[in-house]
């Protein structure tokens, strides 16, 4: 079975933290994602790596950066934490041409 | 950009009742995908289809890519309490390297009634 986890399930930060959000895949996954699921507004992706070192922008990467250093791990970094960010962050992997697996999801809140 | 029209946003429905569904768009997808989404949980993936006018099934769960490459449908029958949740459509367009994105409808919102 695919195996996406991420570091937590539930994060209370501050406005103005730096956020360090931690996905990792056992599956030897090309592709990794990272998106936010807001209600009402579906999934909406934030960036993606299809290689190590590798990012492209997703539709909304405004106020996030990504890190992929290893093939297994994919991290979300928010450099300054605003309320607007609260929301809930999955993570996805997927081999080339395959369907995408999720991770269970980290519920941010930022106060 | 592409964007997933899916209907009904939200069913309540009696154990026992079919279920239908159904995501439409203006663009062309090579894939599509519905997955279902409980509470506190991330998606998990139903069913998978990869060609148009392909239908595949999964148990109750029956799924069509529609012969344009627009549209999808989910059937449930039979329903059970458990098959509670929300029901995400995805359609999969190919980008650089061989990649697939996917693009989201907003969901349909499950309530079973036992």
């Amino acid at each position: 079975d695919v195996k996406v986890t991420q570091s937590s399930r539930y994060l209370v930060k501050r406005t103005g933290e730096k956020v360090f959000l931690e996905c990792v895949q056992d599956m030897d996954h090309e592709n990794m994602f990272w998106y936010r699921q807001d209600p009402g507004l579906g999934l909406r992706l934030i960036y993606f790596s299809y290689d190590v070192k590798m990012k492209e922008k997703g539709d909304i990467p405004e106020g996030y950066s990504v890190s992929r250093e290893k093939k297994e791990r994919f991290s979300l970094i928010l450099e300054s934490a605003s309320t607007n960010q609260t929301s809930m962050y999955l993570c996805a992997s997927s081999s080339l041409g395959d369907e995408q697996f999720f991770g269970p999801g980290t519920r941010l809140t930022v106060l | 950009g592409q964007q997933l029209n899916q209907s009904p946003q939200s069913m309540f429905i009696q154990e026992g009742e079919d279920v239908s569904m159904n995501c439409t768009s203006s663009s062309i997808f090579n894939t599509w995908l519905w997955y279902k989404q409980e509470p506190g949980e991330g998606p998990v993936l139903l069913i998978a289809l990869y060609k148009a006018g392909e239908l595949t099934s999964n148990g109750r769960l029956t799924a069509q890519f529609g012969i344009t490459r627009k549209d999808s449908f989910l059937n449930i029958s039979a329903s059970i309490p458990s098959d509670v949740g929300i029901y995400f459509c995805a359609g999969g367009f190919l980008i650089q390297g061989g990649s697939e994105k996917l693009v989201f409808g907003k969901g349909t919102k499950l309530t079973v009634n036992p």
